[in-house]
């Protein structure tokens, strides 16, 4: 079975700090990897993914996040973080050969940035 | 065109009404999703329809009534739902070729409250 970590559930940072959301995935068959975003009262918004090629992939916003497959992590980092950073982050992975098109969701982090 | 655009936003149905969301895209995206999302909650998959068919249906009880009149509509049909129903529901499409399922694009989501 598959399955996605999200080591916290809640993440307090100061406004401009370095931040990291952490996940870990278990998977016996090649996975795709996303980041996905929620502002409150809206939709969830896709991050970043990695499908191969270079480890570390990055968003048009300032994250980025690293593929590591002997850990089995995607973890996802900012150097410097902004109030409107303030969301809930979804990591997912989803299955290159599944039958049906299932995005399996870690259970969220809460990244909260205070000034 | 790079929206999925779901209405309506918010809904207040009782229990035994009959209602329906919709759901839109202009993308070419060949896959489509209904999604649930409990507060504080990652989103649950409901159904998914590939190339206008029902693929795969999460056992979702039968008050719950998708439906895909094209491949740039989607209908999810409610019927005597009841309190605990009560969620934002999400409605997502993907590409089934290149980059794979995954890389979802989600709508804002209908808020639905069952009284």
């Amino acid at each position: 079975a598959q399955s996605v970590t999200q080591l916290d559930s809640q993440v307090p940072v100061f406004e401009e700090a370095p931040v990291e959301l952490r996940c870990n995935y278990s998977s016996s068959v090649s996975v795709y990897l996303f980041w996905y975003v929620q502002y409150p009262n809206q939709g969830l918004q896709l991050l970043l993914k990695y499908l191969s090629g270079s480890t570390l992939v990055e968003s048009i916003n300032g994250f980025e996040a690293e593929f590591n497959k002997s850990q089995t992590s995607f973890h996802l980092r900012k150097p410097s973080v902004h109030i409107s950073d303030t969301a809930e982050y979804f990591c997912a992975v989803s299955f290159i050969y599944n039958q049906g098109g299932k995005l399996i969701f870690g259970q969220g982090t809460e990244l909260s940035v205070k000034p | 065109d790079t929206e999925v655009t779901q209405t309506p936003k918010h809904l207040v149905m009782g229990m035994t009404n009959k209602k329906s969301l919709k759901c839109e895209q202009h993308m070419g995206h060949r896959a489509m999703y209904w999604y649930k999302q409990k507060a504080k909650k990652p989103p649950e998959l409901m159904f998914v329809y590939s190339y206008e068919k029902l693929s795969i249906n999460e056992s979702v009880p039968s008050r719950f009534s998708p439906e895909c009149p094209n491949s740039s509509l989607l209908n999810l049909h409610l019927h005597a739902l009841q309190p605990e129903d009560s969620a934002l529901y999400l409605c997502a499409s993907s590409p089934i070729t290149g980059t794979g399922w995954g890389e979802a694009f989600f709508g804002q989501g209908t808020r639905l409250t069952v009284v």
